[in-house]
């Protein structure tokens, strides 16, 4: 049973728009939700993170959306680059210190 | 500093040999864990150790063990290796705390 649900799978996006990518939880007892970014043949890289008590976290052209009543969360990649053609995680951990990953987004932002 | 260093890069086992995956980081992290990276299937996380001589269970830890030798290294042993461990093996530290976690380069595992 997936803990950390992640769409779209696939996301094909314009040089200069938007990339928002969305994940949802269920379990209450996560305390820290990182994304990350994984180039082919690497392993991944924290790209931002946010805690439960902060609506939103923006960090150069990349924000997380925080919305902890629907427990939902999203990444918004503005003025996307083909640079960012990578593969993106979200992830979530519980007080156990344990980690749980989305099943990953492919983008690809077109010249 | 090397960060998170993992070996070997690539490996091709026969179905039911056994092998040790090395993973050794130089930040002088608490926390080191191993996952898995399937297709589909994102990472998961097979095992978990907080500290020196602690391990913990993941959420898919059956056909693997480990060990934390020291603070620096932990290591994930397939005793009777199957095809369905076919996956590249990700290792990963990090202080503890709300601390970024550093990810190694990751094995590339092919069982026969």
């Amino acid at each position: 049973q997936q803990q950390v649900k992640q769409s779209p799978q696939s996301l094909i996006v314009q040089k200069g728009g938007i990339s928002i990518i969305n994940c949802a939880y269920e379990n209450t007892a996560f305390d820290y939700f990182p994304w990350y970014q994984q180039f082919p043949g690497k392993g991944p890289a924290l790209l931002i993170a946010i805690r439960p008590d902060v609506s939103e976290k923006k960090e150069g052209r990349f924000t997380i959306s925080f919305n902890k009543s629907a427990k939902q969360f999203s990444l918004h990649i503005m003025d996307s680059q083909p640079g960012d053609s990578a593969t993106y995680f979200c992830a979530a951990r519980n007080t156990g210190n344990q980690f749980y990953f989305g099943t990953g987004t492919s983008l690809t932002v077109i010249p | 500093n090397a960060g998170v260093t993992q070996t070997p890069k690539f490996q091709v086992l026969k179905t039911g040999q056994s092998m040790t995956l090395q993973c050794a980081q130089d930040m002088n992290h608490n926390s080191m864990y191993w996952y898995r990276q399937d297709p589909g299937m994102g990472l998961r996380l097979i095992y978990y150790s907080a500290s020196e001589g602690t391990t913990d269970k993941g959420e898919v830890p059956n056909g693997y063990n480990v060990s934390r030798l020291n603070k620096r290294e932990f290591s994930l042993r397939l005793e009777s290796a199957a095809p369905s461990q076919t996956s590249v093996y990700f290792c990963a530290s990090r202080w503890g705390g709300y601390n970024e976690q550093f990810f190694g380069p990751g094995t590339r595992l092919t069982v026969l």
